[in-house]
């Protein structure tokens, strides 16, 4: 079974520039979470989507936005880049929204705003 | 608000056990994780708790105690491939899988 895959695996942009970034769910997997890791404030949530609606959302700003598509698919985009943005953006899957579900974490999305 | 406190770091000696704090204060509480992170790599599960109590499982067990607040992950005949940080997450009363996680212990197995 293949396990969370996040494209692109790296990124580099600059200041003001939008980035859109991808992960696709171990399959039959409903819930994706996304969460932002940065050595200061460590791991972050960012939102969660389950059968394409947010189910929650994190203390970030409005330029950090989410979808998901009917085939659990998700992706997440980043606006008006500042400096701060730059960590590495980790997505995880999950069976069921809740309960004792797992989450299996991809292998991330580092990105550097310069 | 949401606070989770664990350790930095910690080191310990190959083949001993190592127990890893984590205490909480959240705004409702419903379950806490703990997790495995290599340097470079993503978190990987580790163990689940709701219940107070002690869940066992092979080398790794997590207690949990929800009126104080306080969880341990214990970790026995440490190998060296243990050294990784070891990350506590609270999910709270919003349900689903919105998890607050604490900054990590950084633990270190020496010969």
């Amino acid at each position: 079974k293949a396990g969370v895959t996040q494209t692109p695996r790296y990124l580099i942009k600059t200041r003001g520039q939008q980035v859109t970034l991808s992960c696709s769910p171990i399959s039959g997997h409903r819930s994706v979470s996304w969460y932002q890791q940065t050595p200061g404030q460590g791991l972050q949530f960012l939102f969660e989507y389950f059968s394409e609606t947010q189910r929650n959302k994190g203390n970030f700003p409005g330029r950090f936005s989410g979808r998901q598509f009917s085939n659990s698919r998700s992706e997440m985009n980043v606006s008006t880049l500042e400096l701060g943005d730059s960590a590495l953006y980790l997505c995880a899957s999950s069976l069921v929204s809740g309960g004792a579900g797992e989450q299996f974490f991809g292998p991330g999305t580092r990105l550097t705003v310069l | 608000g949401q606070n989770i406190d664990q350790p930095t770091e910690m080191t310990a000696t190959e083949g001993a056990i190592v127990q890893i704090n984590c205490t909480y204060q959240t705004s409702g509480f419903n379950g806490l994780f703990w997790y495995q992170q290599h340097a470079g790599e993503a978190p990987t599960f580790l163990s689940y708790n709701v219940l107070d109590g002690l869940e066992e499982k092979g080398r790794f067990s997590s207690f949990l105690s929800r009126s104080k607040g306080y969880s341990y992950l214990l970790l026995k005949e440490l190998q060296m491939k243990d050294s990784a940080s070891y990350l506590c997450a609270v999910r709270g009363s919003g349900g689903g899988n919105k998890l607050t996680f604490g900054t990590g212990t950084q633990l270190k197995v020496e010969l």
